[in-house]
């Protein structure tokens, strides 16, 4: 049974940087793609990008370009999720997400339970 | 980007009865080369994450009830709650994995009558 244990919340101010972990138990790490989905207070899912252990490639929303860095250490089964320039529409739970596939175009089986950042000054 | 919109936004059903929920995309999500529409369906209940319900447009998660079912192909989709429980009540979202971006719809919150 694959899970997916993030860090605890965090509170930031405008402008800092937030970094997030997922740390993966159960699986086959390196064959999946890790997936990062934001969910803003009372709003919907949005999908900002993900990794793949397994080719060292990254893949990212558009909207997120510049300020996004997703990270993976097989070492540890860990997907980081690195959000800089923080604004107070950041503030959101982000969830890790996984895809039981090293295809990008897969959905997601497995959740974590979420991370809590609030950006606030 | 593929764009999502389900409807209704809410629907209230009552305990035992049918409910239908339908995701429309903005372009075709069915990959001709192997004939799969890249659809899935997720169920999320106030303070947890997104649980998977069907992917590939109609194929049941292990686990899931058999009172869920998803059909549609192309860019119509449809999730059926064959007969609602109380244990049914969530937000539900359609996703597409056809391209990148994903998307997501915006949510359909479902409730008892």
């Amino acid at each position: 049974q694959v899970q997916l244990v993030q860090s605890g919340a965090e509170v930031k101010k405008p402008g800092s940087s937030v970094k997030v972990s997922c740390k993966a138990s159960g699986g086959t790490f390196r064959r999946n793609i890790f997936y990062w989905v934001r969910q803003a207070p009372g709003q919907g899912l949005e999908w900002m990008g993900g990794s793949s252990p397994l080719f060292g490639t990254v893949n990212y929303a558009q909207k997120f370009q510049g300020r996004l860095t997703i990270t993976a250490d097989t070492s540890t089964s860990t997907t980081y999720m690195e959000l800089s320039s923080l604004r107070s529409e950041d503030t959101a739970v982000y969830f890790c997400a996984r895809v039981d596939s090293s295809a990008w175009d897969y959905y997601m089986d497995v959740w974590g339970k979420g991370t809590t950042v609030t950006v606030s000054s | 980007d593929i764009v999502m919109i389900q409807s209704p936004d809410s629907l209230a059903v009552s305990l035992g009865e049918r409910a239908t929920i339908d995701c429309k995309s903005s372009q075709s999500v069915l990959y001709s080369s192997n004939n799969k529409n890249y659809l899935a369906w997720y169920q999320q209940k106030p303070g947890q994450p997104p649980q998977l319900l069907i992917y590939w447009a109609s194929t049941r998660e292990s686990g899931v009830p058999d009172r869920f079912s998803g059909s549609g192909s192309g860019t119509d989709f449809t999730l059926t709650i064959s007969s609602l429980q109380a244990e049914d009540v969530a937000v539900y979202y359609c996703h597409q994995y056809y391209s990148s971006p994903q998307t997501f719809g915006q949510g359909t919150r479902v409730e008892i009558k």
